[in-house]
């Protein structure tokens, strides 16, 4: 079965500085997508980037980008200047090519401190 | 543009008491449709999918059911709340799949259930 790990449960960043969230999954397909999901205090969901395993360019979303390892299995977020209204829980998913459900991680919840 | 609802936004029930949360999609036409449960500090658990009306696959055994009557309504019920079904529901849609596209899941604003 695949899983996604997310080790950070909790992580801080001064506004204005980079942070790094980590994310790894198993799995032994070679088409799959991946996922980083913001959940802020209001506990809606929000798509924040998204990574085809076929595509070799790491994804990017304005201050949000991935770094993504495929060989590792390893799919990072780095949020750069960070602002208050980043912190939230970060979830990391992974869903297979096909009408496949997403799998996500258990989160790491991101406080910016001002 | 798409749009998701849920409704109650927030319910309180009793142990033993029947559940009925209402999800709907506009703005798109044969939507994939998801149920997530979320308990307090701890991630998404998937609960029910579907990709079309009566198709209904379900990940997780428990006293919950889910119903799709209609192409964008999606249904999830119980006859019989327990203790341990207090937590936050959220339903996701998605385009249906085709070859090559990312099947983006968009959430829905949620449903906060507390049993008690």
């Amino acid at each position: 079965a695949q899983t996604v790990t997310q080790s950070q449960p909790e992580m801080s960043v001064q506004e204005a500085e980079t942070v790094t969230l980590s994310c790894t999954y198993d799995t032994s397909e070679s088409d799959y997508y991946l996922f980083w999901y913001k959940q802020p205090p209001s506990r809606q969901m929000i798509l924040v980037i998204r990574q085809e395993a076929y595509k070799q360019q790491n994804a990017t979303e304005n201050r949000f980008s991935v770094n993504f390892q495929k060989a590792a299995k390893s799919f990072s977020l780095k949020i750069s200047d960070s602002q208050l209204g980043d912190a939230a829980m970060y979830f990391c998913a992974y869903r297979l090519s096909g009408n496949t459900p997403l799998v996500f991680g258990k989160g790491t919840r991101l406080s910016v401190i001002a | 543009s798409q749009t998701i609802h849920q409704w109650p936004a927030t319910l309180v029930q009793p142990v033993g008491s029947p559940l009925s949360l209402e999800c709907t999609v506009e703005g798109t036409s044969n939507p994939n449709l998801y149920w997530y449960r979320q308990a307090a500090g701890r991630g998404l658990q998937l609960l029910f999918y579907s990709v079309g009306i009566g198709q209904i696959s379900s990940e997780v055994p428990q006293n919950l059911s889910a119903s799709r009557p209609q192409d964008r309504q999606f249904i999830l019920s119980s006859k019989k709340l327990l203790l341990s079904d207090s937590g936050f529901y959220l339903c996701a849609w998605s385009v249906p799949w085709a070859s090559g596209s990312p099947d983006t899941q968009y959430f829905g604003p949620g449903t906060r259930l507390t049993v008690l």
